[in-house]
């Protein structure tokens, strides 16, 4: 149980363009999704965090506008990066923590970023 | 505010030897505290946890890490390599739960080779 599953795996844009990542909490209820960046060879770092149906939380120096976080329902978060430029390219990884009174963070397998 | 300190990047060992990964926290609360391991493209699978019951925790694959409050540490360790284990491992605190978010602090991982 508790498998978050992100979707692309990877994915190739031009600058400029948008793109959409998915995450998917598929058996259980999230009531709250993390969304993390991790740089090569460096630590996550949390970008915002997302309760369903609520705007999200930004974390200080995370743009919003340039991020976007939807959490519509229970199951599913997106992220779209807006106009992206080659510095966006990195490994952006989300987690879902369950409504069940559990505190537990499950994390995706990670969505690998490059812009072009 | 909380904080972690893993306290090397890098950790060679070979096959068939001890492993030590060495983490350090700070925390205004009693926290709770994880490894996380990462093999490369690939996201994050709990290894282990510590939530305030026994301090010595015993994890998936054979690691284990004891909670040693006076020195403020949560060590990684395993009796024996296996090349399988060569990967990126992440000490992460967190605080309290009910504690708002519950965020998860990850310290900047450290990464194992293991040779045959």
């Amino acid at each position: 149980g508790a498998v978050v599953s992100q979707h692309p795996s990877r994915v190739i844009c031009k600058s400029g363009t948008s793109v959409k990542i998915e995450c998917r909490s598929l058996d259980f209820q999230a009531t709250t999704m993390f969304w993390y960046r991790q740089f090569p060879k460096k630590s996550l770092m949390l970008m915002a965090t997302s309760n369903e149906g609520s705007k999200a939380t930004y974390e200080q120096g995370v743009e919003k506008d340039k991020f976007l976080i939807n959490h519509a329902s229970l199951t599913l978060s997106t992220l779209t990066v807006t106009s992206a430029h080659p510095e966006d390219s990195s490994f952006y990884i989300c987690s879902a923590r369950g409504g069940t009174g559990g505190d537990e963070q499950y994390f995706g397998p990670g969505t690998r970023l490059t812009v072009t | 505010a909380q904080s972690v300190t893993q306290l090397d990047s890098h950790v060679s060992v070979s096959e068939g030897t001890p492993v030590l990964l060495r983490c350090n926290y700070s925390s205004s609360y009693s926290p709770s505290l994880f490894w996380y391991v990462q093999h490369p493209n690939k996201g994050l699978q709990l290894l282990l946890k510590y939530t305030s019951a026994a301090t010595l925790v015993k994890g998936i694959n054979g690691f284990e890490a004891e909670f040693k409050k006076s020195e403020t540490s949560f060590h990684l360790t395993k009796p024996s390599a296996h090349m399988s284990d060569a990967a990126e491992y992440f000490c992460v605190v967190r605080a309290p739960p009910g504690g708002g978010y519950s965020t998860l602090t990850f310290g900047k991982g450290t990464m194992l080779l293991v040779s045959p």
